[in-house]
């Protein structure tokens, strides 16, 4: 089976300007996620949707982040306006019936300068 | 509530020597745990995982994982480190509540293997 895919793989941008991030999870996969990992650290979630609703957010900053489900499929994070704190990679992953793993796409690494 | 604990966040062992990876957790209902790999510069991909079968779970690349509720620890070994383990490595909480599937990370541990 296809992998979950994510665009752009890189992207470099300057601080106050925006960005979007797109996700394609596993085909029949109704968890997606999106997690920040900033370098030497672990992932931090910042949002989980089941379907196209979110059932956790709490720890994504709303006043810049922002994050769509449409159809219950694919999947965009937006950050506007960037701060060089955000430098990181995203990662998107998804899972499919309850208590299976995650599979992860290859992130997308974001240098804000 | 939940959490995951990696009691190293470094840990350094020789070639061939056996390898011992420390997480312990916390959970209010009975959860899935996973270790997961992290190549520098790739993705993460799943070792292995335990949903509530078999204490001891075999992953891939020789490592291997132990459940011991009493102790509320999965620790991660491998009996004979190679060159290609050099990585970091992810502990993973999972429980359903709610709803939905929560999940919590550990912080990660780097494995160094000497030559």
């Amino acid at each position: 089976e296809a992998g979950v895919a994510q665009s752009p793989r890189y992207k470099i941008i300057e601080k106050r300007q925006s960005v979007a991030f797109w996700c394609n999870p596993i085909s029949g996969h109704a968890t997606l996620y999106w997690y920040q990992q900033i370098l030497g650290q672990g992932p931090k979630l910042l949002i989980q949707f089941q379907n196209n609703g979110v059932v956790d957010d709490s720890q994504l900053p709303k006043d810049r982040f922002s994050a769509e489900r449409l159809k219950g499929v694919d999947s965009t994070l937006k950050i506007q306006p960037a701060k060089l704190e955000d430098s990181a990679v995203y990662l998107c992953a998804s899972s499919g019936r309850v208590l299976n793993e995650q599979f992860f796409g290859p992130g997308t690494r974001l240098t804000v300068l | 509530a939940q959490s995951v604990t990696q009691l190293d966040s470094h840990v350094s062992v020789s070639e061939g020597t056996p390898v011992l990876l420390r997480c312990n957790y916390s959970s209010s209902y009975s959860p899935s745990l996973f270790w997961y790999v992290q190549h520098p510069n790739k993705g993460l991909q799943l070792l292995l995982k335990y949903t509530s079968a078999a204490t001891l779970v075999k992953g891939i690349n020789g490592f291997e994982a132990e459940f011991k509720k009493s102790e509320t620890s999965f620790h991660l070994t491998k009996p004979s480190a190679h060159m290609s383990d050099a990585a970091e490595y992810f502990c993973v909480v999972s429980v359903y509540s709610g709803g939905y599937q929560k999940v919590t990370f550990g912080t990660g541990t780097k494995l160094q293997v000497i030559p």
